[in-house]
């Protein structure tokens, strides 16, 4: 099984700053990673996929990066709906997900 | 519009069985492959179950054996029967479409196993 290692746990950020997210695969993905973004009480979003590709109506303000092994979410000016929980996901070897990173004031 | 409705969540106890549905609408479940993902109370989101779109099925090893996913073109739904429930299996449980990873999930039925 693929494991996914996110960093940090928790990220303490201010409106309009920098968010950098991390997630890392225990062994290559390829570019079959995706990111979701998760609020208290809310369904999963799909963010980004293959990586780099913003899902349908995601700002622009969200970007992904990476391949293989190493992958970053950057959120680039947090506005006070991007607190929340985001995920990273692999799909190159089923499915699995990483433990997820708090965005948080 | 694309939307997926589950329903069949509840309380139950160890040992017994539950069958989820999962009905959609604006898109065809039997063309896609469609998954099911849990969610624990507090905790990470765990990948439980996928089915192709050529009927072909895979399961977590943490519930192979116990649960079945499977579909009914003709209502355009999804299912997943799950036997031999356990503490561990409480949840809320998602049905997600799949194109690469899961681009439109519901809204979740949550699933309680306790005595």
């Amino acid at each position: 099984e693929i494991v996914m290692t996110q960093s940090p746990a928790t990220l303490s950020v201010s409106p309009g700053e920098r968010a950098t997210l991390s997630c890392r695969a225990s062994q290559s993905v390829s570019n079959d990673l995706a990111w979701f973004q998760q609020k208290p009480g809310q369904t999963p979003r799909l963010l980004i996929y293959r990586a780099s590709a913003r899902a349908t109506g995601v700002p622009a303000r969200f970007s992904g990066s990476g391949s293989g092994t190493e992958f970053t979410l950057t959120i680039s000016s947090l506005q006070s709906e991007d607190f929340a929980v985001y995920y990273c996901q692999q799909y190159n070897d089923w499915w699995t997900f990483g433990q997820g990173t708090k965005v948080e004031i | 519009e694309v939307q997926l409705v589950e329903t069949g969540g509840g309380l139950i106890q160890p040992g017994e069985s539950l069958r989820l549905s999962c009905v959609a609408s604006g898109f065809t479940v039997s063309s896609n492959f469609m998954s099911w993902v849990r969610q624990a109370p507090g905790k990470g989101l765990e990948w439980v179950s996928v089915i192709y779109s050529g009927g072909t099925t895979k399961y977590a090893d943490s519930v192979k054996g116990r649960f079945s996913i499977s579909r009914d073109n003709s209502k355009n739904t999804l299912y997943l029967q799950m036997d031999s429930l356990r503490a561990e299996d409480t949840a809320v449980y998602y049905c997600a479409r799949v194109r690469g990873s899961a681009d439109v999930w519901g809204k979740g039925t949550t699933v309680t196993v306790s005595s």
